[in-house]
């Protein structure tokens, strides 16, 4: 299968611990974005990258996280001194494209943290 | 960049009904409107992305249209089916920013 791949799938860690989680995008495409989903709500854009460069961070993005594309492949999402508000689904997406968001994402299944 | 709007929050309807739903969003600094549809344990998955005023996309038996002047799409499911049953999201582009509605959660009974 050639889709988006994130791992791990599940996370579950005391507050304060710091997490990083991994995304894989389909192999073509030079744009990864990452995104946070809480019960009831939609997807909340995080950040994107077009291929290594980081292009855009959502102002909801406290000094805690940090994304990285370091080759424009893999992309990893690390949130130090985890806070119980970080408990969401953090989805990950890839899509090809330059200039605007216009293009179809093609979505990973997602990592679940859980903050104890 | 303002909240993107989706309603009703969640349908019921009975196999074989046709049934729509809204997406709002701001009429400025539009660049796109993207539709998604999302199966409980699965990730979501692309249907449309819309750019241009009065543009029109179908899919089997889902089909979209976009208003960018006042700031509406709608999307229509012609007799659904219980594999139809999911949450169907809206996505706003302006620029460097993609904003997700809450979504419709539609459940289609046999």
């Amino acid at each position: 299968d050639t889709g988006v791949s994130q791992n791990p799938r599940h996370k579950i860690t005391k507050r304060g611990q710091n997490v990083t989680f991994r995304c894989d995008p389909i192999s073509e495409h030079n744009r990864l974005y990452w995104y946070r989903q809480t019960l009831g709500q939609g997807p909340e854009f995080l950040t994107y990258f077009q291929n290594e460069a980081q292009l855009e961070k959502s102002r909801l993005l406290s000094d805690r996280f940090s994304a990285e594309r370091p080759k424009g492949s893999f992309s990893t999402l690390e949130i130090q001194r985890t806070e119980q508000g970080d408990s969401a689904m953090y989805l990950c997406a890839s899509s090809s494209g330059t200039g605007s968001i216009n293009q179809p994402q093609h979505f990973g299944d997602g990592t679940r943290l859980s903050i104890l | 960049i303002l909240n993107v709007e989706q309603s009703p929050q969640s349908l019921h309807v009975q196999e074989g009904d046709s049934t729509n739903f809204t997406c709002s969003f701001p009429s400025s600094n539009f660049y796109a409107l993207h539709w998604y549809r999302w199966e409980t344990a699965k990730s979501p998955e692309a249907l449309f992305v819309m750019t241009l005023n009065g543009d029109e996309k179908k899919k089997g038996r889902i089909s979209a249209t976009l208003n960018t002047k006042e700031g509406y799409s709608y999307l229509y499911i012609k007799g659904s089916q219980p594999e139809d049953s999911a949450t169907y999201l809206c996505a706003f582009t302006a620029n460097n920013d993609m904003r997700f509605g809450a979504g419709t959660r539609l459940t289609v009974k046999p």
